[in-house]
């Protein structure tokens, strides 16, 4: 079975800082690769995907990821935080041979942004 | 659209009540899915459907009932709440249709206290 782990529980990091989220997966087959965002007291919301081709993935409000298959990583990162990007971000995986497989998530990771 | 929306938002119960968590969703999304939110656990899958009248067990299934009688509804029922079961409930849909990988939803969430 496919799994995540998510290596910072809490990233604190100052406003305009560059900031970096590691996300390791473990499957012994190819999978598919996800960033998700929960603001506080909200659902969460996709903020980037890797399903194939081009190892770096561009997401909404400035987040790229870069999956790396001989590490079995997929690294979050932003050039520069701002204090709206206060939010915890999860990795997830799902098996890529079939559209149904559900998505394992990571423990998440919580990025505090200080101005 | 609205999208998965969850009802109720927040719900207390004492142990040993049973309740239902309203899911549902308007999209026309065949796979469905609840998750539980714990603080330090991330998201656990409790129970998932790839269609009406097909369901499966995530990671935490005991102490959930799920039924899936139509495409739009996805309830999860607590036969016999206990305060292990004090979570922050998701629900979730997905497209299968079409590219696989597709963007998963979520609602806002269910808060649930079990005294």
């Amino acid at each position: 079975a496919q799994s995540v782990t998510q290596l910072d529980s809490q990233v604190p990091v100052f406003e305009e800082a560059p900031v970096e989220l590691r996300c390791n997966y473990s499957s012994s087959v190819s999978v598919y690769l996800f960033w998700y965002v929960q603001y506080p007291n909200q659902g969460l919301q996709l903020l980037l995907k890797y399903l194939s081709g081009s190892t770096l993935v561009k997401g909404i409000n400035g987040f790229e990821a870069e999956f790396n298959k001989s590490q079995t990583s997929f690294h979050l990162r932003k050039p520069s935080v701002h204090i709206s990007d206060t939010a915890e971000y999860f990795c997830a995986v799902s098996l890529s041979y079939s559209g149904n497989t559900p998505l394992v998530f990571g423990k998440g990771t919580r990025l505090s942004v200080i101005a | 659209n609205a999208g998965v929306t969850q009802t109720p938002k927040f719900q207390v119960l004492k142990t040993g009540q049973s309740m239902t968590l309203q899911c549902a969703q308007d999209m026309n999304h065949e796979y469905m899915s609840w998750y539980r939110q714990d603080p330090g656990m991330g998201l656990r899958l409790i129970h998932y459907s790839v269609g009406a009248g097909i369901t499966d067990q995530g990671e935490v299934p005991n102490g959930y009932n799920v039924s899936r009688s139509t495409t739009e509804d996805f309830p999860l029922r607590l036969l016999s709440a206990a305060p292990s079961q004090t979570s922050v409930y998701f629900c979730a849909s997905r497209d299968l249709s079409g590219t696989v990988g597709n963007e998963q939803f979520f609602g806002p969430g269910t808060r649930l206290t079990v005294l």
